[in-house]
């Protein structure tokens, strides 16, 4: 498996844009994880799901972001609008049950 | 919540010397990961720690879990230059699949 595969590795927005990134989690894991790292925070958890199932989306920072798994192979994590605030690197990771997770090279995101 | 906390922030040290990471939880941990991080890539797993007491150990890396399973260690011997790299320490939320993640160590080894 070539593991978590994440789209865009580069992202840079203008502030007001709508941002999408993308995740291919590794096959037959069952959870899905978003996270963020910024140098102040540290890396948080922003959501996960089990079985393409929203599980704790308490992390989430507000309104403007949102996360889908239309399938077990896919992933979504949407901002909009974007505000300068957002700019991190978005982690996705993935795991089958009781195991550690595997993460993705993760998307660094800008907005300007 | 689980707070994760790692000790120390930073740490630069010349090659070929010990060093010692530790990551002390304000809840009893039931699960304790280790992750490395090169800059601008993904984390790493190293190690899984559920039992107190347990040691395990990885080439020259090792990780212990205290008896109370409150505080973990990470214990580099002779250290090389691809040591470097960002250590975190995350925490399972007992219940659920979900791991909080301390605030990291960033460790420059100079040859």
């Amino acid at each position: 498996d070539a593991g978590v595969i994440q789209s865009p590795r580069h992202e840079v927005t203008e502030m007001g844009q709508e941002v999408t990134l993308r995740c291919k989690p590794i096959s037959g894991h069952d959870y899905l994880f978003w996270y963020r790292q910024t140098m102040m925070r540290g890396l948080e958890l922003l959501i996960y799901f089990n079985n393409n199932v929203p599980i704790d989306d308490s992390g989430m920072p507000e309104d403007r972001f949102s996360a889908k798994m239309p399938n077990a192979s896919f992933s979504t994590l949407k901002i909009q609008p974007s505000e300068p605030r957002d700019s991190a690197v978005y982690f996705c990771a993935s795991a089958a049950l009781g195991t550690e997770a595997f993460f993705g090279q993760g998307t660094r995101l800008t907005v300007v | 919540s689980q707070e994760l906390e790692q000790s120390p922030q930073s740490l630069i040290v010349q090659e070929g010397k010990n060093l010692t990471i530790n990551c002390t939880s304000s809840k009893t941990l039931y699960g304790l990961y280790w992750y490395k991080q090169k800059y601008g890539e993904g984390l790493i797993f190293l190690m899984m720690l559920q039992k107190g007491g347990e040691e395990k150990s990885h080439e020259k890396i090792t990780a212990k879990l205290d008896e109370k399973k409150q505080q973990s260690s990470l214990h580099i011997t002779a250290s090389q230059p691809s040591h470097a790299g960002i250590y975190l320490c995350g925490a399972d939320d007992p219940g659920y699949q979900k791991v909080t993640f301390g605030t990291g160590t960033k460790l420059q080894v100079i040859p």
